[in-house]
């Protein structure tokens, strides 16, 4: 099993609905949780990283994290077509430096 | 701002052949260096974290004997492969990180012909 799990793998949603996607990390040794987004073709670029316990925001994407749980999630309200891309989720874990531990990512589309 | 730039961006080479791939930090010193590959319809997939003045650490289905890593110091790294086959095809990506993030490269997009 995966260290790192996203769920789902997939997802469509509507133009101007919210995307709401999953990771869940199965070792409690986690430091950081990062989120990243990757067009086809292209390198994946960050989105938003998150260290601590509840929720934050920037534009129209919203983290949480729940570390007694190890989950975070990564919501997209108002999601635009140039929304659709692999979405990763990556975990650091204490004393592993530049190591990070991706999930298997979720797909989005939106379909216009 | 920091970055970390990547060269070169994409390459060619013949089956058998090597070839090396550079991750240079800029503004920021990178104390660990991680190397990634991307291979078609998959996930990133760890090839080895480097952190300077201690020994390199390959994940499992890698070797320093294929894929020799140079840390040398806080803003470079240097990665080679060596007798590319097609199976090493694929994006292969730096992360530095300094004290709380990690900042990738745009990657390296290898294809073995």
């Amino acid at each position: 099993q995966q260290k790192v799990q996203q769920s789902p793998e997939s997802l469509i949603v509507p133009e101007g609905g919210m995307a709401s996607l999953n990771c869940t990390s199965s070792d409690r040794n986690v430091d950081y949780f990062w989120w990243y987004r990757q067009h086809s073709g292209k390198s994946p670029k960050m989105l938003m990283s998150i260290f601590s316990n509840g929720e934050k925001e920037e534009g129209r994407f919203t983290v949480h994290l729940n570390k007694a749980s190890l989950h975070t999630s990564l919501h997209i309200r108002d999601s635009q077509p140039s929304d659709s891309a692999l979405y990763l989720c990556a975990a650091a874990y204490n004393n592993a430096g530049a190591k990070l531990t991706f999930g298997g990512g979720t797909r989005l589309t939106v379909r216009p | 701002g920091a970055l970390v730039y990547q060269y070169p961006r994409r390459t060619i080479c013949k089956s058998g052949t090597s070839m090396r791939m550079e991750c240079q930090a800029v503004g920021f010193q990178a104390t660990s260096v991680a190397w990634y590959r991307q291979s078609p319809q998959k996930t990133f997939e760890l090839i080895a974290l480097s952190t300077v003045n201690s020994a390199i650490k390959y994940e499992q289905n890698f070797t320093q004997e294929k894929f020799p890593i140079s840390h040398p110091n806080l803003s470079f790294s240097s990665m080679t492969v060596l007798n590319a086959y097609l199976e090493d095809r694929g994006l292969y990506l730096c992360g530095a990180r300094d004290s709380t993030e990690v900042f990738f490269g745009k990657g390296t997009r290898l294809t073995v012909v």
